[in-house]
C-alpha cells in the first residue's frame, strides 16, 4: 500500500549547525506538503510543494520535492532554539478526492544551545 | 484565519465510558474535518474523514462504532469515543481544510489544539 517513510527519526544538533529531514513515498505524489509540531502543540502548516524539482525557501528552511516527486527534503540552515520540534512530511492518498494526507514518522530535532 | 479549535484540551475518564470531542472551525467553513490519533512521539494516524451531511470515511481498522463521528454544521464536527477503554488513552487531533482560501489552494490543514483523553 501507499506509504509515506521519513528518516532520520532523530536529530541532535547544536545551535549553528545545519539540519535535513528526508520524506520518500512508495507513490509518485501530486505534491508535498511539510508540517512542524512543536512540543506540546499541534501541527501547522509549514509549506507546499507541487513542481517536479521544486525548491522553495523560508528564510532558514529550504524545502526541495524530487524531479520524481517522490521524494522531498527540508533543510535547516544553521538551527536556533526555535527550530525545536518535530517536522512532518505528508503526501496526498491516491485517489482521495477528500484531501486525505499520509503522514510520514516525523523527524524529532533537538537543538542544544 | 483559518483557526481550529477543540474542546475538551484534556479529559479523564473510567474505563466503560463515553466520551464526546468536539473540533470547531472558528473562521471559516469546513465541509470536511479529519480526526487523527497520535501516540507519544509518533506521527498523526488518520482515523477517519468527517464530512457534513454525510457518513464519515473511516480508515482501515477503526470502528466505527466505536468512535462515532458526527458532522452536522459547517463549523463543528464531534468524535465520540464510546465505552472508552485504556488502550483508547492517547491524543486526539483534529483537522480541517479551508477550501476557499490558504497558502496551498486549499490543500493544507489548520489543526486544532488537540485533546488528551485518559481512561482509568
Amino acid at each position: 500500500g501507499q506509504q509515506v517513510m521519513q528518516i532520520p527519526q532523530y536529530q541532535h544538533v547544536q545551535e549553528g549547525e545545519d539540519f535535513t529531514t528526508y520524506c520518500n513515498s512508495s507513490t509518485t505524489l501530486s505534491n508535498i506538503q511539510w508540517y512542524k509540531q512543536r512540543p506540546g502543540g499541534h501541527p501547522v502548516f509549514l509549506i507546499q510543494l507541487v513542481k517536479s524539482g521544486e525548491v522553495k525557501k523560508q528564510k532558514r528552511l529550504t524545502f526541495q520535492f524530487g524531479e520524481a516527486k517522490k521524494n522531498s527534503s527540508l533543510h535547516i540552515t544553521a538551527t536556533q532554539t526555535t527550530d525545536v520540534g518535530t517536522y512532518f512530511c505528508a503526501g496526498p492518498r491516491r485517489g482521495s478526492t477528500l484531501g486525505r494526507l499520509y503522514f510520514g514518522r516525523g523527524t524529532q530535532l533537538t537543538v542544544w544551545p | 484565519g483559518a483557526v481550529v479549535s477543540q474542546h475538551p484540551s484534556w479529559v479523564i475518564c473510567k474505563s466503560g465510558t463515553s466520551v464526546k470531542i468536539e473540533c470547531r472551525s472558528l473562521d471559516f467553513q469546513a465541509t470536511t474535518m479529519f480526526w487523527y490519533r497520535q501516540f507519544p512521539k509518533q506521527s498523526l494516524m488518520l482515523m477517519a474523514t468527517s464530512n457534513e451531511g454525510s457518513k464519515a470515511t473511516y480508515e482501515q481498522g477503526v470502528e466505527k462504532d466505536k468512535f462515532l463521528i458526527n458532522h452536522a454544521s459547517l463549523t463543528l464536527s464531534t468524535l465520540t469515543v464510546t465505552s472508552a477503554h485504556p488502550e483508547d488513552s492517547s491524543f486526539y487531533i483534529c483537522s480541517a481544510r479551508d477550501t476557499f482560501r490558504g497558502l496551498a489552494g486549499g490543500n493544507e490543514q489548520f489543526f486544532g489544539p488537540g485533546t488528551r483523553l485518559t481512561v482509568l
